[in-house]
């Protein structure tokens, strides 16, 4: 139980182009679903939390209207990267928790390579 | 947020040795979690530990907590060639927002 997956895996764009992430939970309600960024050989660094039917809270630094979350039912949540540049690059991984599972752990997609040109 | 530290950075050991990992951080918490990735995939949830327990153990796994000391560490024992990976503490202080370390990464050499 409690495996959410994300597609794509991976995504090459060009430079100016935007990309959408798409993170799903597939056999609970996520109430909330959080997403990270990671660079190689890094930890994880939280960009922002959704809550189902409300505006993302994103933390400090995160550009608010370049990474833009959704998260329209109790089972997705997408994260469209506008306007990509090179150095949005990275390694994208979302998690969620919620539907009746412990509220203090998360469970994580398989996340997505972002390449961009 | 701030990152906790996690020593080592980087660990070798041979197959069937014990690993130790630590983890440090800042701020109070409620809870302490270690969680495992392979290398370019998602995060597996390993173990969970309140700020009221001080040991906790799950199969070969074994976790202390030391809230005077704001410090965590992860035992594995009978280390396998599978348990290659890197291994994260995360810090929960409420609301389900996790803060993670810097990372360990293990390898176990046949």
């Amino acid at each position: 139980g409690a495996v959410v997956s994300q597609h794509p895996s991976r995504v090459i764009c060009k430079s100016g182009t935007s990309v959408k992430i798409e993170c799903r939970s597939l056999d609970f309600q996520a109430t909330t679903m959080f997403w990270y960024r990671q660079f190689p050989k890094q930890s994880l660094m939280l960009m922002a939390t959704s809550n189902e039917g409300s505006k993302a809270t994103y933390e400090q630094g995160v550009e608010k209207d370049k990474f833009l979350i959704n998260h329209a039912s109790l089972t997705l949540s997408t994260l469209t990267v506008t306007s990509a540049h090179p150095e949005d690059s990275s390694f994208y991984i979302c998690s969620a928790s919620g539907g009746g599972l412990s509220a203090d752990t998360q469970y994580f997609g398989p996340g997505t390579r972002l390449t961009v040109l | 947020s701030q990152q906790g530290e996690e020593d080592p950075q980087a660990l070798s050991i041979q197959e069937g040795e014990n690993a130790t990992m630590n983890c440090s951080y800042k701020t109070s918490i409620n809870n302490l979690q270690w969680y495992r990735q392979n290398s370019g995939r998602g995060l597996v949830h390993l173990i969970l530990i309140r700020s009221n327990e001080r040991e906790k153990h799950s199969g070969r796994l074994r976790v202390t907590l030391d809230t005077s000391k704001k410090s965590s560490s992860l035992l594995i024992t009978a280390s396998r060639a599978a348990d290659t990976a890197s291994y994260f503490c995360a810090t929960g202080g409420g609301g389900n927002k996790l803060t993670f370390g810097t990372g360990t990464q293990l390898k176990v050499e046949l």
